[in-house]
């Protein structure tokens, strides 16, 4: 069984078209990231939420907007792509242990959504 | 801001024989956590090992252990017997406590297992 899972794996648009990737993750976990790999394989957070809810916003342009309909799932939606915004795109997942101020210990890794923007 | 660095961009090893990557952070916290992830040609995220900074003790799994240096802020993995199967990408990751969730990722080291 998937325990984080990612559509679609590969994504190939036209620079100025608007796509979303969608992320389920069926850990029961409670906090869900995206990262951003970039050619050089650098990974870098971009956003992160726990119960629904944004906690960490990186520096990243507003037109990148997660979405977590529920705490299972997080959403990437890209308006007016740029040829930038080529990259993998990994979701994640972790437990929160609990309180608040808890610790939110290993992150489990989608498979990764490849864009290319053309 | 936390840093980590991967000082090898690329590291060889002979098919069963043993090689250390190194990884070396900068932070002002006293409790957070450390990670390997192992990223193969199908490009998922695999963790491989981790270790808690309060725990002096190195964490190991199977045939992949770690060296934590806390004051050296030192935090090497070595893999034993090394197979085809351990050829990846590895990257060392920090993850602080108490409201600081994000993983922090070295640049990663290529490793090639020569048959």
């Amino acid at each position: 069984d998937t325990a984080v899972s990612q559509t679609p794996k590969y994504l190939v648009t036209q620079m100025g078209n608007d796509k979303s990737i969608k992320c389920e993750q069926n850990l029961g976990h409670d906090t869900m990231y995206w990262y951003k790999q970039d050619s050089k394989k650098f990974l870098k957070i971009m956003f992160s939420y726990n119960n629904k809810e944004l906690i960490i916003n990186e520096t990243v342009p507003n037109r990148f907007s997660p979405k977590s309909p529920d705490k299972a799932h997080l959403n990437l939606h890209i308006n007016s792509l740029e040829l930038g915004d080529s990259a993998v795109y990994f979701c994640a997942s972790s437990q929160d242990r609990g309180t608040p101020g808890g610790r939110r210990e290993t992150q489990y890794f989608g498979p990764g959504t490849r864009l290319l923007v053309l | 801001a936390q840093t980590v660095t991967q000082s090898q961009p690329e590291m060889s090893v002979q098919e069963a024989e043993t090689v250390t990557l190194s990884c070396t952070y900068d932070t002002s916290e006293s409790d957070y956590y450390l990670f390997w992830y192992k990223q193969p040609p199908s490009r998922q995220m695999i963790l491989v090992i981790r270790q808690e900074a309060y725990k002096q003790q190195n964490a190991t799994e199977n045939r992949f252990s770690v060296n934590f240096q806390k004051a050296a802020k030192s935090f090497s993995l070595k893999i034993s017997d090394s197979q085809l199967g351990d050829a990846a990408m590895y990257f060392c990751a920090y993850k602080g406590n108490f409201g600081n969730e994000k993983l922090t990722f070295g640049t990663g080291t290529r490793l090639t297992i020569i048959p």
